[in-house]
């Protein structure tokens, strides 16, 4: 099931940069995407999300863009701080119940 | 902050036994969900329950597994017969509602090691 692709497993960052999380998907029944967080012997934590309808969404730090066409979206958090390093989960849903992860991209913010 | 809870944080089991493992949501949320992570692979969704019944669930979620909401707090996922490849973390997560973007929250999970 490759209907979420985050091709980058891992990705590193120099404190003060941005960082930049890329996702694609497939399925263009996808209404609303998300992005979560999880830390080692955690459960994934919800960061932002974006509906379809829209091509961006801002919250803090982090800002999600939404390409429809290109099927594809990313998160962007600037300025990085050691604190964000996490893997970072991108995930798309419809229908309200059923959600589907991407593989996750761990994210390494140096000091 | 409310928070969803698991029990076992861990659990080893031998082949062919059967496990249950608990989960105490958010107490005013509705909706329910397991997750389960192989190791080194995606998050992948099992099932979703609401209103004391499966609302929807994968390919994954056969005959070998159930989920119940024995009371008013607690929500199960039963493995019948548990088989090596059922390794995995699993993770609850609840929701206060269905609609939209409304935020699933996730419990830390349990370690399942099938021997």
């Amino acid at each position: 099931d490759q209907q979420v692709k985050q091709n980058s497993p891992s990705l590193s960052v120099q404190e003060g940069r941005i960082s930049i999380l890329n996702c694609d998907y497939t399925n263009s029944m996808f209404d609303y995407f998300l992005w979560y967080k999880k830390y080692p012997a955690e459960g994934p934590t919800f960061l932002i999300s974006i509906s379809s309808i829209k091509d961006k969404n801002e919250d803090g730090r982090f800002t999600v863009f939404l390409n429809k066409s290109a099927k594809h979206l990313s998160l962007h958090i600037v300025p990085s701080q050691p604190g964000d390093s996490a893997v970072y989960f991108c995930a798309a849903r419809w229908g309200g119940f059923k959600t589907i992860f991407g593989a996750g991209t761990r994210l390494f913010v140096k000091a | 902050e409310p928070e969803v809870t698991q029990t076992p944080s861990h659990q080893v089991t031998q082949m062919g036994q059967e496990v249950i493992l608990r989960c105490v949501p958010i107490s005013n949320h509705l909706y329910f969900y397991w997750y389960r992570q192989i190791l080194g692979q995606k998050v992948e969704f099992l099932v979703s329950f609401y209103n004391n019944e499966i609302s929807e669930k994968s390919e994954i979620f056969d005959d070998q597994f159930s989920v119940e909401r024995p009371d008013g707090s607690n929500f199960t996922l039963k493995i019948r017969s548990t088989k090596l490849e059922d390794s995995a973390m699993y993770f609850c997560a609840s929701s206060e509602a269905l609609q939209g973007l409304e935020t699933q929250y996730f419990g830390p999970g349990t370690r399942l090691l099938v021997l």
